[in-house]
Parts: C-alpha cells; structure tokens; sequence
C-alpha cells in the first residue's frame, strides 16, 4: 500500500501562479523527497528534506517538512508550462534509507 | 552523472509469453535497484528490491515466480514477466543508487518500460 496521500490529486493554475502541493504520510521517516514524473516518463529527483530539517529551498521550489503532524509541502513559485508534470512525495524510513516508497501523486497543469 | 538506462522503452506481447526488462546503472555501481510497477493515473508501487549477488525481496502481494527478478552484476538488474497476462499491462520503472552513497542520496530512475499484452 502507498505510504502516504498527495493533496490535491489534481491542479490547474494559471501560469506565473504558486502551486502547492501537500503529502501526508504514515510512518516515522528518516527522510522525505519530492519527484516529478512527465507523461510516460521515469521520474527526476526535486529535492530531498531530512527529518531534522523544517524548510529547504531549491531554486522556485520550496518543501516544508512537519513531522509531528506527519505532512509535507511542495511550493512551486511562478510557475511555467513546462512544469506541467505529476508530482509525487516520496518517504525513506530509518531501517531502509534507500528504500523510498511514493504517495499518490499530484498532476499539475498550467495554463499558459 | 548517475544515469539508469532502462531497455526496452515499449514492449508488445503475447499472452502467456514471457518478457524480459533490463535495468543498468551506466556511470555508477548499485548493490541494490528497486523495481516499481505504474499503472495509469496512478503512484509507483513498489514490487520488489533487487540485491546484487542475492535474491531478490519482494513486496507483499507480489509474485515471485511470476515476476523474476535477477541482479548478476553491481550494474544490472532484469526483471522478467513470465507467462504474461493482459492485466500485467503496465508501466515498469527501476530505479538504483550509486554504491557507497550515504542515506541521504535520491534515488536516480530509469525511463520505463510500457508493457502491453495482448
């Protein structure tokens, strides 16, 4: 079963507005990732949270990460077409850092 | 750097024949590769675990006769449908880390492969 679940499922915003993207999980984690996935694609690696990190930064994304409530966020500022894509948060448990299981996912659309 | 190439991209078969999927680590050794199983619309399951050198640990759920996983070398891992069935119709995504890398590395994906049995 998935590890968590990905709020909202879908998103359509209009392009140069932020979209945020939420992921609750389940389990204690030793660390949290975000992926994007294009149409029929492998996926890319956006960035990675630790347990003890808060905020992390990577150019116009921004992730949250709040463990005692078990959630995530994924901000995207100013956004463009081309990050039309799926969205997926990924978590790492302590006993297996490598073994990194997904949540439901986020198909983000903008509009041009 | 860290690149996975996953072969083939697309795949036809017919029903009850078996179909193999190769995965390799092209700039970087992997002691362990994960194969993940995508259906439309939807999140990547996880199927199995693939350990160089040693048998593979699958998932719950996931059959091991029927989806035969195989880690020869630090930098390939197959995965082969056997006796497929229209509803193994998927999309099969493996993913790897480099060796030697601490917790904290991302994983690094290969491109997928669609199967189709028809």
């Amino acid at each position: 079963s998935q590890q968590g679940e990905e709020d909202p499922q879908a998103l359509s915003i209009q392009e140069g507005e932020n979209a945020t993207m939420n992921c609750s999980y389940k389990t204690s984690i030793n660390n949290l990732q975000w992926y994007r996935q294009n149409s029929g694609r492998g996926l890319v690696h956006l960035i990675l949270i630790r347990s003890n990190e808060r905020e992390k930064h990577s150019g116009r994304l921004r992730v949250t990460l709040d463990t005692s409530k078990k959630s995530s966020s994924l901000l995207i500022t100013a956004s463009r077409a081309a990050d039309t894509a799926s969205y997926f948060c990924a978590t790492a448990s302590y006993s297996s850092a490598s073994k990194i299981i997904f949540g439901s996912g986020t198909r983000l659309s903008i509009r041009p | 750097g860290a690149v996975v190439s996953q072969h083939p991209s697309w795949v036809i078969c017919k029903s009850g024949t078996s179909v193999k999927i190769e995965c390799r680590s092209l700039d970087f050794q992997a002691t362990t590769m994960f194969w993940y199983r995508q259906f439309p619309k939807q999140s990547l399951m996880l199927m199995a675990t693939s350990n160089e050198g040693s048998k593979a640990t699958y998932e719950q759920g996931v059959e091991k006769d029927k989806f035969l996983i195989n880690h020869a070398s630090l930098t390939l891992s197959t995965l082969t449908v056997t006796s497929a069935h229209p509803e193994d119709s998927s999309f099969y995504i493996c993913s790897a880390s480099p060796r030697g890398t601490g917790t904290y590395s991302p994983l690094h994906f290969g491109n997928g492969t669609r199967l189709t049995v028809t």
